[in-house]
C-alpha cells in the first residue's frame, strides 16, 4: 500500500542550526502538508501546498520556516535558525485531492529536538 | 477565534462495551468534519469523513454523527476491542479549505 515516507525519523541539531527535514508523498497526490505535534499536544498546522505554491499557512509558519518541492517526489520543510521551542515530532501528509472529498495521508513523522 | 474541543480527559471502558467520544466546535462552519486515530509516537490515520447533510456515518464497528446545529460531532466504537485503545482526533477544515485544524484528542483505554 502506498505510505507517505519521512526523513530522518529522529534528528538532535543545536540552537541556531538550519534543519530540514525530508518528505516523500504518495506519488499521485496532489496536495502536501506540514504539520507538528509538540509532546503532549495537539497536531497542529503549519503549511499547505498545491500547485508549487503554498495555498495556507499558520501563525506558526514564519520567516524561519520555508518548504520546497525541488522535483517531481521530494517535499522538504527546513527550518532555518531553530530554536527550543522547535522541539517537536514533525509530520508530513498528502492527499489525491481537495479534503472535501477525502482524507490526509500522514508519514510517521520526523522527531525534532534541539538543545 | 476558532475552537475544536474535545473531551481532555481519557475514556476508560471495558471490552465490549460502546465507546462515545464527543467533539464541539466553535466559529467553523463546517462543510465536513473528519475523524482520525492517532497512536503513541504515530502520525494520525483517516478513520471517517461526515458531511454537513448526513447525519450518521457507520464503517464497520465506528459511528459518526454530525448535528451542525449543536455543532458537535459524536463518535463512537461498538463492541469495543483492547485493540482499540489510542487517542481519536477530531478534524475541521479551516477557511480556505486547504488545510484541517485538529482537537487535542481523547484518549480511549479499553481494558479486558
Amino acid at each position: 500500500e502506498p505510505e507517505v515516507t519521512q526523513t530522518p525519523s529522529h534528528q538532535v541539531t543545536q540552537m541556531g542550526q538550519e534543519v530540514i527535514l525530508r518528505c516523500v508523498p504518495i506519488s499521485n497526490h496532489l496536495y502536501f502538508y506540514w504539520y507538528r505535534q509538540i509532546l503532549g499536544q495537539k497536531v497542529e498546522f503549519l503549511v499547505s501546498f498545491y500547485n508549487n505554491e503554498i495555498s495556507e499557512k499558520s501563525e506558526i509558519f514564519d520567516d524561519q520556516f520555508s518548504v520546497e518541492r525541488p522535483d517531481g517526489s521530494n517535499f522538504t520543510l527546513k527550518i532555518r535558525s531553530t530554536k527550543l521551542e522547535d522541539s517537536a515530532m514533525y509530520f508530513c501528509a498528502s492527499s489525491p485531492a481537495g479534503l472535501d472529498t477525502g482524507e490526509l495521508f500522514f508519514g510517521e513523522g520526523s522527531r525534532l529536538t534541539v538543545l | 477565534s476558532q475552537k475544536i474541543e474535545q473531551n481532555s480527559e481519557a475514556l476508560n471502558i471495558q471490552e465490549g462495551k460502546t465507546a462515545t467520544l464527543t467533539c464541539n466546535y466553535t466559529n467553523y462552519s463546517p462543510a465536513y468534519l473528519q475523524w482520525y486515530r492517532q497512536d503513541p509516537g504515530r502520525g494520525p490515520v483517516f478513520l471517517l469523513l461526515i458531511r454537513e447533510n448526513e447525519k450518521e456515518k457507520r464503517k464497520e464497528r465506528l459511528k459518526v454523527t454530525f448535528d451542525t446545529t449543536l455543532k458537535q460531532s459524536l463518535f463512537h466504537i461498538t463492541a469495543s476491542q483492547p485493540a482499540d485503545s489510542a487517542t481519536y482526533l477530531c478534524a475541521l477544515a479551516v477557511n480556505s479549505g486547504y488545510a484541517l485544524n485538529f482537537g487535542k484528542g481523547t484518549s480511549l483505554l479499553v481494558t479486558p
